[in-house]
């Protein structure tokens, strides 16, 4: 079966400093990989998305940066965090060239405080 | 327009009852429609998915979907505290680089 790890489940970092937020997935290849950020009241916004080692799309222009080094693994990066990073990143994964029905599985999230 | 509209409520209920949770969306293209459970922070977990327009059952959870209205529904039957938590719609199109598009979630608060 597939799992998905991400870590770590909470984060406190102050302004300025940088930021690196690792996923991976098991049990299957090929993966798409996102990066989702949830702020209270505004649902979940799709940050990044990978189709393919070293393949990025970013959705969001910001102060976030991602890297896929392997097939199943997925950074999410800062140099230097702002205040209004703060929020629940979450990592997925779906399954790759069945659009739609990739379907989408979650992480259990972290939960960055930037202050 | 978001392309995915949720009313993110709270909805409380008393235990036993019949719950509707609804979404409208706006893009035509969309062809998946899943619904996601989402307690407290955690990730959110796949509940059930359907394609097209109609109706799928897996348990005490019916979803349902109307492409014409741009509807899309889950119905949860004998609602369970257990079942307190966000619950989130998404869409996407049938292509194979398709991006999942979700509503803001409704909350659901089922009390004893």
């Amino acid at each position: 079966s597939q799992t998905i790890h991400q870590w770590p489940a909470t984060l406190v970092q102050p302004v300025g400093s940088p930021l690196s937020l690792e996923c991976t997935v098991e049990g299957t290849s090929n993966p798409n990989l996102y990066w989702y950020r949830q702020a209270a009241g505004r649902g979940l916004q799709l940050l990044f998305y990978s189709v393919g080692i070293g393949q990025i799309s970013s959705e969001v222009p910001q102060n976030l940066s991602a890297s896929r080094p392997q097939d199943r693994q997925f950074i999410l990066s800062s140099k230097k965090l702002l205040l209004s990073d703060s929020g629940f990143y979450l990592c997925a994964w779906s399954y790759r060239d069945r659009g739609g029905a990739g379907l989408g599985f979650f992480g259990s999230g972290t939960q960055l405080s930037v202050l | 327009q978001k392309e995915v509209e949720q009313d993110p409520g709270p909805l409380s209920v008393p235990e036993g009852a019949i719950v509707s949770l609804n979404c409208t969306y706006s893009n035509s293209a969309f062809q998946y429609f899943m619904w996601y459970r989402q307690y407290s922070r955690k990730g959110p977990e796949l509940l059930m998915y359907t394609y097209s327009s109609g109706n799928k059952e897996d348990g005490r959870f019916t979803a349902q979907v109307d492409k014409s209205s741009k509807y899309i529904s889950l119905f949860i039957r004998d609602s369970q505290p257990s079942d307190s938590a966000t619950y989130l719609c998404a869409a996407a199109m049938n292509s194979g680089y398709s991006t999942l598009t979700f509503g803001k979630g409704t909350m659901l608060l089922v009390s004893p």
